[in-house]
């Protein structure tokens, strides 16, 4: 199974500023099949990107992925309030299992 | 509005059963994959099993294989998940997921979550 590794575990940043997350495979990701999610307490996880770089519908243009083979990157430009959350990366380009990274808590400084 | 509602979750002891249901509505249920996702307390998410739109198809994790089994009735829009000889490592939060939009066969991400059932297992 391919593993992700998500750092920072813990990032603390001012709304305003600029995230940069990351998520690194074990082997290389097939296709950029590679997925960010946002998950807050109690509620259901909200997928931003998928294929790597794509936004999901309603998803704010300040949320961007990029990233091919192993190295993946979520940026988050101009920091709001309701951003500060959990994010994890999924990559679906193998057969099941599908293998999530252990996530990044992105809390205000 | 695509909405996905779990339930069923609970206290269980180990050894014993429990019925896990996500009622789904806002899409055509019948076209899509589902899958079950758990989150342990203060872990990561584990991908747990999923099922084709047409029932055909059907995977499951390791960790589950043998103890668990996914179903849905797609008359009642309505995806299951049973579970028996049910672990302390099975305690959890469930989510039931859809698969997205964009996904092409088992190469799947998902688009839309419930908000989770709890299930512990414990004596």
């Amino acid at each position: 199974d391919i593993m992700l590794t998500q750092s920072p575990d813990t990032l603390s940043l001012s709304p305003g500023e600029r995230a940069t997350l990351s998520c690194r495979a074990s082997q290389s990701v097939t296709s950029s099949y590679l997925a960010w999610y946002q998950h807050k307490p109690g509620q259901a996880p909200r997928l931003l990107i998928y294929a790597a770089s794509s936004r999901a519908t309603g998803i704010p243009d300040r949320f961007s992925g990029s990233g091919s083979g192993t190295d993946f990157t979520l940026t988050i430009t101009r920091l709001e309030p309701e951003d500060f959350a959990v994010y994890y990366c999924q990559q679906y380009g193998t057969s099941p299992p599908f293998t999530f990274g252990q996530g990044t808590k992105l809390e205000i400084k | 509005e695509v909405q996905l509602l779990e339930s069923g979750g609970g206290l269980v002891q180990p050894g014993g059963s429990l019925r896990l249901s996500c009622a789904a509505s806002g899409f055509t249920f019948s076209d899509y994959a589902m899958s079950w996702v758990r989150q342990a307390p203060g872990k990561g998410m584990e991908w747990v099993s999923g099922m084709s739109g047409d029932t055909k198809t059907i995977r499951y994790a390791d960790s589950v294989k043998g103890r668990f089994t996914i179903s849905r009735d797609n008359s009642k829009n309505t995806l299951f998940l049973q579970m028996n000889s049910l672990r302390a490592e099975d305690t959890a939060v469930y989510y039931c997921a859809k698969k997205g939009a964009y996904s092409s066969g088992w190469s799947m991400y998902f688009d839309y979550w419930g908000q989770g059932t709890m299930v512990t297992v414990s004596s």
